[in-house]
């Protein structure tokens, strides 16, 4: 069975400030990666996904990704936030066997004018 | 593109009414997924089909649950004899399995509030 771990329940920072978003997952197969985002009031909405090639994944609005097999580790990052980027970021993981996705608790990202 | 469409956007029963939530996927797409969102539980899978088939019921609860797709283009999920523990937002995403996509599309939700 997959598993995600999301350690960071709340993640605040400023505007213009970097941004890692941690995501730890457990499975023994061959997976797929994905980051979701959630607008307060909104459904989740894709942002990247890993499945092999470069461990660094580039999503849309300057997010990126990075794989890390030894760390079991797919990190959610962004060099400059703006404000719009407050929401709740799920890390998602799948087996290639079929399409059901876990997801993670969220972590909620506040970023502060 | 309308997206994934759900409908209603926010529903109030009693206690020990009957809910429909309406599911209409992403046009092409045969796989739709039903997830469960709490603040308190967080996001819950609840089942899915493929194909009009249902795949993985694990995550609905035994009693008072169900879930259909009668055809490609609609799902629903009933809940019978709703309690207030069942208030939550319902989530319906659709994904195309060919070639196979683990990109999910969600629906904006059905608020469920049961009084």
């Amino acid at each position: 069975t997959q598993t995600v771990s999301q350690s960071d329940a709340h993640v605040t920072v400023f505007e213009g400030d970097s941004v890692e978003l941690r995501c730890n997952y457990s499975y023994g197969g061959s997976i797929y990666l994905s980051w979701y985002i959630q607008h307060h009031g909104h459904g989740l909405q894709f942002l990247l996904k890993y499945y092999s090639g470069n461990p660094v994944v580039q999503g849309v609005n300057g997010f990126e990704a990075e794989f890390s097999k030894s760390d079991s580790s797919f990190h959610l990052r962004k060099a400059s936030v703006h404000w719009s980027d407050s929401a709740v970021y799920f890390c998602a993981v799948s087996a290639h066997s079929n399409n059901r996705i876990f997801f993670g608790d969220g972590t909620q990202l506040v970023v502060k004018p | 593109n309308a997206g994934v469409i759900q409908t209603p956007r926010h529903k109030v029963t009693g206690k020990g009414q009957e809910a429909t939530l309406w599911c209409e996927p992403i046009s092409g797409h045969s796989a739709v997924f039903w997830y469960r969102q709490t603040i308190v539980q967080g996001l819950e899978f609840l089942t899915y089909f493929r194909n009009q088939a249902p795949i993985d019921d694990s995550g609905m609860p035994k009693e008072r649950f169900s879930a259909q797709m009668p055809n490609q283009s609609h799902s629903t999920l009933k809940i019978q004899s709703t309690q207030p523990q069942d208030s939550a937002v319902y989530l319906c995403a659709s994904s195309s399995p060919t070639p196979i996509s683990y990109e999910q599309y969600f629906g904006p939700g059905t608020r469920l509030t049961v009084l």
